[in-house]
């Protein structure tokens, strides 16, 4: 099984700031196979990423993704508000489909 | 618009099943997979499996061999996830997602809202 480790667990900062997730595989994951979630308190995740850098219908720009073979991130260019949330990585590229155990996002 | 509507909350006994729905609708239902996924109470996500509407062929996490059945009613443009034998730590809320069918992957990019199934004498 490939574990996806993310770090930090949780990450505090300032509106306009810039944040930076990191996602790491351990095993080559293929940057096809790498997506990245955002989950709201209450509500279903939200796809952002998929193929490592490609933003979801609909996903601002602020949002965006890369990385390959086993590291990856996610990097919020401008904080708002609205971007709270806990955010997942996710590989699909080999059996059984595991996601990262999530990284924290608040807002000073 | 495209939606995944899931069925109601349920409370089950140590041992008993559950049978959770996901009614797809606003696009053609074998066009994509159906994954399940499940989120136990201030955990993060676990992935369970995905069912291909198109072909009825599935594939399963390991730690559910046995335990958990996918199914879909092409007709009904609905999948189903059953899980049998209930633990206390089945309490979860159990998520349908899509993700399109295709040679790569482009990510689950629809949703249900999620079933809180609790498993508690």
């Amino acid at each position: 099984e490939i574990v996806m480790t993310q770090s930090p667990a949780t990450l505090s900062l300032s509106p306009g700031e810039r944040a930076t997730l990191s996602c790491r595989a351990s095993q080559n994951v293929n940057n096809s196979y790498l997506s990245w979630y955002q989950q709201k308190p209450g509500q279903a995740p939200r796809l952002l990423i998929y193929g490592a850098s490609i933003r979801a219908t609909g996903i601002p720009a602020r949002f965006s993704g890369r990385g390959s073979e086993t590291d990856f991130t996610l990097t919020i260019s401008s904080l708002q508000p609205e971007d709270v949330a806990v955010y997942y990585c996710q590989q699909d590229y080999n059996l059984p489909y595991t996601f990262g155990q999530g990284t924290k996002l608040e807002i000073k | 618009q495209v939606h995944l509507v899931q069925s109601g909350a349920e409370v089950k006994k140590p041992g008993a099943s559950v049978k959770v729905s996901c009614k797809a609708s606003g696009y053609s239902f074998t066009d994509y997979y159906i994954h399940w996924v499940r989120q136990p109470p201030g955990q993060g996500l676990e992935w369970m499996g995905w069912i291909n509407p198109n072909s009825g062929g599935s594939n399963y996490a390991h730690k559910f061999h046995g335990r958990v059945t996918l199914t879909q009613d092409t007709s009904m443009g609905t999948a189903y996830i059953e899980l049998r034998s209930l633990r206390s730590d089945d309490t979860a809320v159990y998520y349908c997602a899509r993700d399109k069918v295709g040679v790569t992957s482009y990510g689950m990019d629809v949703w249900g809202q999620g079933t809180r199934v609790t498993v508690s004498s």
